[in-house]
């Protein structure tokens, strides 16, 4: 099946310091990938979507300048928290898709971040 | 009133026993529906997706869409222990579109 590789799992930096997250697709090529953030106990919050070598599409309240996401390749996509403080402590996923209707989306394992 | 309605339980069931999950939506549009299974501090598993009306059994998961009444269930024959987790529904009008998620039902079967 499809498989989604995201790195790191875990990570505290300091504050005021940027911290880059990346996800893989291992066996398919991922046409879209989605950006999530979730809260404790909560769903999924979609970030931002984006499109292999396209200027990524960001939902409305979401810092553009603060979360840089970056879809370089078809494998390839990296959300970078820049200037990062504690009240972006969260747990963020990656998703992707290939588009067609027999992948489905297929998500990573997440990000929990931690900003001291 | 959200797009795709939930209930977030927490729902406790004893092992062996059948499990009901459902939701709600308002969107029409929604063709591509998919259940995911999350456990704590990790990223949600496909567990079923399927295109439009009707049923699609996976092992001990079966997932029912009934277009007309803007309804989805899955159903979990057997449960156990293991399948402890939240399980969310999600839906899209086109595939590669961004997903909508309902809340999440927080499931605990106990042994």
């Amino acid at each position: 099946g499809a498989v989604v590789s995201q790195h790191p799992s875990r990570v505290i930096c300091k504050s005021g310091t940027s911290v880059k997250i990346e996800c893989r697709s291992l066996d398919f090529q991922a046409t879209t990938m989605f950006w999530y953030r979730q809260f404790p106990k909560q769903s999924l919050m979609l970030m931002a979507t984006s499109n292999e070598g396209s200027k990524a599409t960001y939902e409305q309240g979401v810092e553009k300048d603060k979360f840089l996401i970056n879809h370089a390749s078809l494998t390839l996509s990296t959300l970078t928290v820049t200037s990062a403080h504690p009240e972006d402590s969260s747990f963020y996923i990656c998703s992707a898709t290939g588009g067609g209707s027999s992948y489905g989306y297929t998500f990573g394992s997440g990000t929990r971040l931690t900003v001291v | 009133q959200k797009e795709v309605e939930q209930d977030p339980g927490p729902l406790s069931v004893p092992e062996g026993a059948i499990v009901s999950l459902n939701c709600t939506y308002s969107n029409s549009a929604f063709q591509y529906f998919m259940w995911y299974r999350q456990y704590s501090r990790k990223g949600p598993e496909l567990l079923m997706y399927t295109y439009s009306s009707g049923n699609k059994e996976d092992g001990r998961f079966t997932a029912q869409v009934d277009k007309s009444s803007k309804y989805i269930s899955l159903f979990i024959r057997d449960s156990q222990p293991s399948d402890s987790a939240t399980y969310l529904c999600a839906m899209s009008g086109n595939a590669g579109n961004m997903l909508t998620f309902g809340g999440g039902t927080r499931l605990m079967v106990k042994p």
